[in-house]
């Protein structure tokens, strides 16, 4: 079955420090996969995507996330935090070619200290 | 602002009732898709719809049932409430469905209280 694992469910940062939020993913092929920002009270707003190509892709508000194939793993970085990233981030993966859903993983809640 | 409206935004209920949530997608959008956050459960797929066709389903109880109308806004009924179905059901919208991926936009969510 798919499934999406981040390992960390808390993350604390000073602000300025860099950030990896880690994700892995169980799925028989290279799935599509992302990462979501979900800010207090707000929807998800979709950071960066992964389809096939070059593993390393940039997204909004200056994040960048690595596939590695032989690892199944879809990290997350930003090398310095701001206190407005203080956030719940999602890594979600959907099947490639298929219909859109998206599985998500628990969630890793990003705590950033002035 | 994504421009997915979800109505209301709290709804507060007790066991055994039902409610109806409201979904409008952004305009010409056609695919609606639902999702679930709970606690235990975390962030679950519920169903998708696609120009008022069922496309798709996950984890979704059959005490729920959604639809989509002419207008393509949808609906989420939820009946004989749990206490466990308190949750943030989000809405989402894509403008299609298959031939690759294409950007779900996520509404603010409606939470669910049952008590």
């Amino acid at each position: 079955a798919q499934s999406v694992t981040q390992p960390d469910i808390h993350i604390t940062v000073s602000e300025g420090a860099s950030l990896e939020l880690r994700c892995n993913y169980s799925y028989g092929a290279t799935p599509y996969l992302f990462w979501y920002v979900q800010s207090p009270g707000q929807g998800l707003q979709l950071l960066l995507k992964y389809f096939s190509g070059d593993t390393l892709v940039q997204g909004i508000k200056g994040f960048e996330a690595e596939f590695k194939r032989s690892q199944s793993s879809f990290n997350l970085r930003k090398p310095s935090v701001h206190w407005s990233d203080a956030a719940e981030y999602f890594c979600a993966v959907a099947p490639a070619g298929g219909y859109n859903k998206l599985i998500f993983g628990a969630g890793t809640r990003l705590a950033v200290h002035p | 602002d994504s421009g997915v409206t979800q109505t209301p935004k709290h709804l507060i209920t007790a066991t055994g009732q039902r409610v109806t949530l409201r979904c409008s997608p952004r305009s010409g959008d056609l695919s609606v898709y639902w999702y679930q956050q709970s606690l235990d459960q975390g962030l679950q797929f519920l169903i998708q719809y696609y120009n008022g066709e069922e496309r798709a389903k996950g984890n979704i109880l059959e005490r729920f049932s959604a639809q989509q109308f002419p207008d393509l806004h949808s609906e989420l009924n939820l009946s004989s409430l749990e206490l466990g179905d308190s949750a943030l059901y989000f809405c989402a919208s894509s403008v299609a469905e298959t031939g690759g991926w294409y950007e779900q936009y996520f509404g603010p969510g409606t939470r669910l209280t049952v008590t």
